[in-house]
């Protein structure tokens, strides 16, 4: 059964640095093709990819939040850890980590969110 | 980049009544590149399909998607009452990034 579970601090202060860990059962992130996205949801709005990291340790990075986020695996802890700079309390969201693997053909791949954690909310207030 | 708009906001119909759910692409994609979430409130997004109309696993036969070009649809052909639900088109880029349209509500009449 595959599970992935959101873990981190529920508050973090304006300036703060947040930093997230997504720990994972069921799959592994080594085989090619396999990677983990992170995605956030504020509070009533729609969903924001942030980040993806891929079993060849690419990484991929929504372009509005780049220079913010930094995204690392431990592959041999199946872990993927997302590091959020400079929180602002528009920040303030439910963050989830998502297994992406891969679909399609050689010169036609593409990938998808397929099992979700449960998300862990993270506030930023002073 | 592509920015995704999705049709009704909120979409009223009774248990056992056919669903469409539109998703509207800014530029052309590729219809591979498209996937449909289901999300119930307090819960995390659920995969429905993904690649070229795949159901994900578990996934009921009375969802399907189609579409092409910049039009997509998710249809539900006979509601349940555990279709009730928000309902998000993601689209994969070359970029490579995903994008999310802003969501369509399903609720009941």
């Amino acid at each position: 059964q595959v599970t992935l579970r959101e873990s981190g601090p529920a508050l973090v202060k304006p300036t703060e640095t947040l930093t997230l860990t997504c720990t994972f059962s069921g799959f592994s992130l080594a085989p090619a093709g396999m990677c983990v996205s992170w995605i956030r949801q504020s509070p009533g709005k729609a969903l924001e990819w942030l980040a993806r990291i891929d079993w060849d340790d690419d990484k991929y990075y929504t372009p509005s939040l780049e220079t913010r986020l930094t995204v690392s695996k431990d592959t041999s802890k199946d872990q993927v850890v997302l590091i959020m700079a400079n929180m602002d309390p528009v920040d303030t969201a439910t963050y989830y980590c998502a297994r992406t693997p891969r679909g399609g053909r050689p010169g036609n791949y593409y990938y998808y969110m397929d099992v979700w954690g449960k998300g862990t909310t993270v506030t930023v207030s002073s | 980049e592509i920015v995704l708009t999705q049709s009704p906001g909120t979409l009223s119909l009774s248990p056992g009544e056919r669903a469409t759910l539109s998703c509207r692409a800014s530029q052309r994609v590729a219809d591979h590149y498209i996937a449909w979430y289901q999300q119930k409130p307090g819960q995390p997004p659920r995969l429905l399909t993904h690649g070229e109309s795949s159901r994900a696993a578990g996934v009921p036969d009375r969802f399907s998607a189609s579409g092409s070009v910049t039009d997509f649809t998710l249809t539900i052909s006979r509601l349940e009452p555990e279709d009730f639900a928000m309902y998000y088109c993601q689209h994969y880029g070359h970029a490579p990034i995903f994008t999310f349209g802003p969501g369509t509500k399903v609720e009941i009449k």
